[in-house]
């Protein structure tokens, strides 16, 4: 069974740096990208950018280009989405999510609840 | 970046009836890179529609998609309970993805 499995949910400060990560099992991890998107309170869905774990190739949305980072760790498949410094505007839920070569997302996680404030 | 524009923001409909949510494109995309997906309160996105007409799987067949060039549509035939929520439009293009602002199915 395809799972993605997010880390659990975080309280930061602004200034603060994080990453949550999300597990992928029951399939070559290696084989299919993985994106992240967010979601702010009440908002609609938001693509931040996707990682191709077998090369790690990356591609950001202009939107979230310098502002976040994603990396891999396919010894433990494994991806990433990084904050240097965190702001107050970046509470929102973020999900990760798996696609093929048709950009379609099949599986998602459950989702990390970010809440930044002082 | 192609900008999705979904309509109506808001559909309000009772069970049984049919429910048709609009996709329209700021350029033209390749059918093969527009998807569709539900969300429901609490829960994260569900995949329906891949391919623009492809439905994934389990999805029953009363979802249908249709559509080409700059205009997708998402059909629900008849209206069960359980697809009151929020659905969204999705496209890939020259290594791009966005997603459309999302269409509200509630109960009437």
């Amino acid at each position: 069974e395809v799972q993605l499995v997010q880390s659990g949910p975080e309280v930061k400060k602004p200034g603060e740096s994080l990453r949550i990560s999300c597990k992928g099992s029951g399939y070559t991890f290696t084989t299919y990208w993985i994106g992240w998107v967010r979601q702010m309170p009440g908002k609609g869905l938001e693509w931040m950018g996707i990682i191709y774990p077998g090369g790690s190739d990356i591609n950001y949305s202009p939107s979230f280009q310098g502002q976040v980072t994603i990396s891999v760790d396919k010894s433990i498949s494994t991806a990433y989405l990084q904050w240097g410094s965190l702001k107050a505007s970046d509470t929102a839920m973020y999900y990760c999510a798996r696609h093929g070569s048709y950009a379609y997302f099949d599986y998602w996680g459950q989702g990390t609840l970010l809440t930044v404030s002082s | 970046e192609i900008v999705l524009t979904q309509s109506p923001g808001t559909l309000s409909l009772s069970p049984g009836e049919r429910a048709t949510l609009s996709c329209r494109a700021s350029q033209s995309v390749s059918s093969i890179y527009l998807a569709w997906y539900q969300q429901k309160l609490g829960q994260a996105p569900r995949l329906l529609i891949y391919g623009a007409s492809s439905r994934a799987t389990g999805i029953p067949d009363r979802f249908s998609g249709s559509g080409s060039g700059t205009d997708f549509t998402l059909t629900i035939s008849r209206l069960e309970p359980e697809d009151f929520a929020v659905y969204y439009c999705q496209q890939y293009g020259s290594s791009l993805l966005t997603f459309g602002g999302g269409t509200k199915v509630e109960l009437k």
